[in-house]
């Protein structure tokens, strides 16, 4: 199946730091998400994106749709102790209604 | 708003088993997906439902697991006989939306352990 490759697969950065991961696939995509997931929860979406080049901030948030819609970035600034978790890329591709998503990015905020 | 309910939280169970699990979405939600999490991967789609019908199955390993929403609202998901590899967790999802945007709203997850 369609595979989106996520970078780096984990992070341990201080707190106050940013933090930025990203996203790639070999395949176009029409929809770029990411989202989070906690220990013991369910993913929640933290960003959506849907236009190449878009550039999206929700809060300490900001994700970019890649122009070649082969890719996407998210940053974290002046992370908090709360920002643990694990961090997902989804994509959806065109015509298609099925999400896939990335490995996930777990990250660590030592306070 | 209520958020996705699934049940049971935890199970565990030897191979060659059955087991089921149950999702009722949020309230209103047309669209209806159950997700398999293997430890350290990101989730994979196994089946979504447009009200009672099945949008895409195509993950779905149909010699062992099956899934039904009969009346469009709750769901359940059913592996029968269970392997080793099935442990995992398994997320129910729904959307409002009928035209997948890709806005999914989550459960909790059934965490299953086989041994």
């Amino acid at each position: 199946g369609q595979q989106l490759n996520q970078s780096p697969q984990s992070m341990f950065i201080q707190e106050g730091e940013d933090v930025s991961m990203n996203c790639t696939s070999s395949s176009i995509f029409n929809t770029w998400l990411w989202y989070k997931q906690d220990p013991g929860e369910g993913p929640v979406l933290l960003i959506a994106l849907y236009k190449a080049g878009e550039l999206t901030s929700n809060g300490r948030l900001t994700a970019q749709f890649g122009i070649t819609r082969k890719d996407s970035f998210l940053n974290i600034s002046a992370s908090i102790p709360s920002d643990v978790g694990i961090y997902f890329c989804a994509g959806l591709q065109g015509g298609s209604e099925k999400l896939v998503f990335g490995k996930g990015m777990k990250l660590t905020v030592n306070p | 708003e209520a958020g996705v309910a699934q049940s049971p939280r935890y199970k565990i169970i030897e191979k060659r088993q059955s087991v089921a699990f149950w999702c009722n979405p949020i309230s209103g939600h047309a669209t209806l997906y159950w997700y398999q999490q293997i430890l350290g991967q990101g989730p994979k789609l196994l089946i979504q439902f447009q009200n009672n019908g099945v949008v895409d199955d195509s993950q779905l390993p149909k010699d062992r697991f099956s899934a039904e929403r009969l009346k469009g609202v709750d769901s359940t998901l059913k592996i029968q006989p269970a392997k080793l590899e099935d442990s995992a967790v398994y997320l129910c999802a729904s959307s409002l939306d009928r035209s997948n945007t890709g806005e999914l709203f989550f459960g909790e997850g059934s965490r299953l352990t086989v041994l």
